[in-house]
């Protein structure tokens, strides 16, 4: 059983166009996570939802939104791609400490 | 089916001594390893990596050591220190640069 899902596992898009990445846990973590790898490795914070409530919102282009419908599941809504958005994005969920990655999202953006 | 386990979920060690964090993998194709530091309320900060064709990488007080043949790796931190209170996430990758994490072991520095 996967912990924490993601989907697509990769996405090539053009510059300009509108995208999402899912995110679903079925493990009733009351905390999900998105996070942004760079070409060194290094993972930023983009974004925390606590019971569907934002707790930490980072300093990101406003054209990336998050969408929690529901405890489960948080997604991550990208307006207007531009070059700089390829990256790796990676969900997560926690509970007590303890913090399950997604597989990772491979954006292309052309 | 965990590719990057650590078995682990939290260890406690005194001030002043050696911490030794220890992760296991299963796919032999991974070929770079990383370990990430985490506070709470922030993202995970990467720590020290190793290549594959390397058995040990050492950086101040980190010290990684690799085990191919056993598919494991371990962090060490010599003297450990009251700021080393955290979240460790060790992660793998291999060609397609992907990367699978560990749940992370909480260490605890005991004064």
């Amino acid at each position: 059983d996967t912990a924490v899902s993601q989907t697509p596992k990769y996405l090539v898009t053009q510059m300009g166009n509108d995208k999402s990445i899912k995110c679903e846990q079925n493990l009733g973590h009351d905390t999900m996570y998105w996070y942004k790898q760079d070409s060194k490795k290094f993972l930023k914070i983009m974004f925390s939802y606590n019971n569907k409530e934002l707790i930490i919102n980072e300093t990101v282009p406003n054209r990336f939104s998050p969408k929690s419908p529901d405890k489960a599941h948080l997604n991550l809504h990208i307006n207007s791609l531009e070059l700089g958005d390829s990256a790796v994005y990676f969900c997560a969920s926690s509970q007590s400490g303890e913090q399950f990655f997604g597989p990772g999202t491979r954006l292309t953006v052309l | 089916d965990q590719q990057v386990k650590q078995n682990s979920p939290s260890l406690s060690v005194q001030e002043g001594r050696i911490s030794i964090l220890n992760c296991d993998y299963t796919n032999s194709m991974f070929d770079y390893f990383l370990w990430y530091k985490k506070y709470p309320a922030e993202g995970p900060t990467f720590l020290i990596s190793i290549s594959s064709i390397k058995d040990k990488n050492e950086d101040g007080r980190f010290t990684v050591f690799l085990n191919k043949s056993a598919k494991h790796l371990s962090l060490h931190i010599v003297p450990s220190q009251p700021g080393d209170s955290a979240v460790y996430f060790c992660a793998a990758s291999d060609r397609d640069d992907k990367i699978i994490f560990g749940k992370g072991t909480r260490l605890h520095i005991l004064p």
